[in-house]
């Protein structure tokens, strides 16, 4: 079974803070990594991708990525309330569908 | 127009009744995904299609059949619903030429079965 944790939160962050959302994964194989952003009743989103090692910014958002330690995140800088959703991380070995995590549950608070 | 579409937004339904629920994409994606989605448990993948002829079974596919009825359709077979596949229901679809996994999702299928 290959296996994407997440920590299920409510990660609470004051408005304008970093917020840090993490993810392992246990499959040495996966080569696509993706932070979706969910939230409640809506589909998800894709907030960003990476494929490589180090760190990918896109705006307020970086992703970082360590294969060696299997292990992907998501930092929000500036956190904003709007922010406040469940991020859901995604793994594959390029080519097969998607292995979902169950999520982290991110609340900004004003 | 949405490019992923989902029907019915909104379905009650009985225990033991045939239910559909129907994919259409316009984004002339090739692969196409049928997930659910329970609170606590994330999406889970039942059935996934890479193209028209190719059918795969996902995470949970009991209780489930899929069509591909062509590139752009994809449908969701509950042949004896049961409480317990209540549920957010989700497709997606991706696209192999692009060199990406990146899935796009339509706005869900919420389903009760009771």
């Amino acid at each position: 079974q290959k296996e994407v944790e997440q920590n299920s939160g409510p990660l609470s962050v004051p408005e304008g803070a970093i917020a840090s959302l993490n993810c392992t994964y246990s499959d040495r194989g996966s080569q696509s990594f993706f932070w979706y952003r969910q939230y409640s009743g809506k589909s998800p989103e894709l907030i960003m991708f990476i494929y490589s090692n180090g760190d990918k910014e896109d705006g307020r958002f970086t992703a970082q990525l360590n294969k060696a330690s299997q292990y992907v995140s998501l930092l929000i800088r500036d956190s904003q309330p709007s922010d406040s959703a469940t991020y859901l991380c995604a793994v594959t070995n390029s080519g097969y569908a998607l292995n979902f995590g169950k999520g982290t549950s991110l609340l900004v608070t004003p | 127009d949405a490019d992923v579409t989902q029907t019915p937004r909104n379905r009650i339904t009985k225990t033991g009744k045939r239910i559909m629920l129907e994919c259409s994409q316009t984004k002339g994606h090739d692969r196409m995904y049928w997930y659910r989605q329970d609170p606590g448990l994330g999406l889970r993948l039942i059935y996934y299609s890479f193209d028209v002829k190719d059918i795969n079974k996902g995470e949970i596919s009991d209780g489930y059949s899929v069509s591909r009825q062509a590139q752009a359709k994809f449908s969701l077979s509950l042949e004896s619903a049961i409480p317990n596949q209540t549920a957010l229901y989700f497709c997606a679809t991706s696209d192999l030429s692009s060199g990406s996994d990146e899935q796009f999702f339509g706005p869900g299928t919420r389903l009760t079965v009771l």
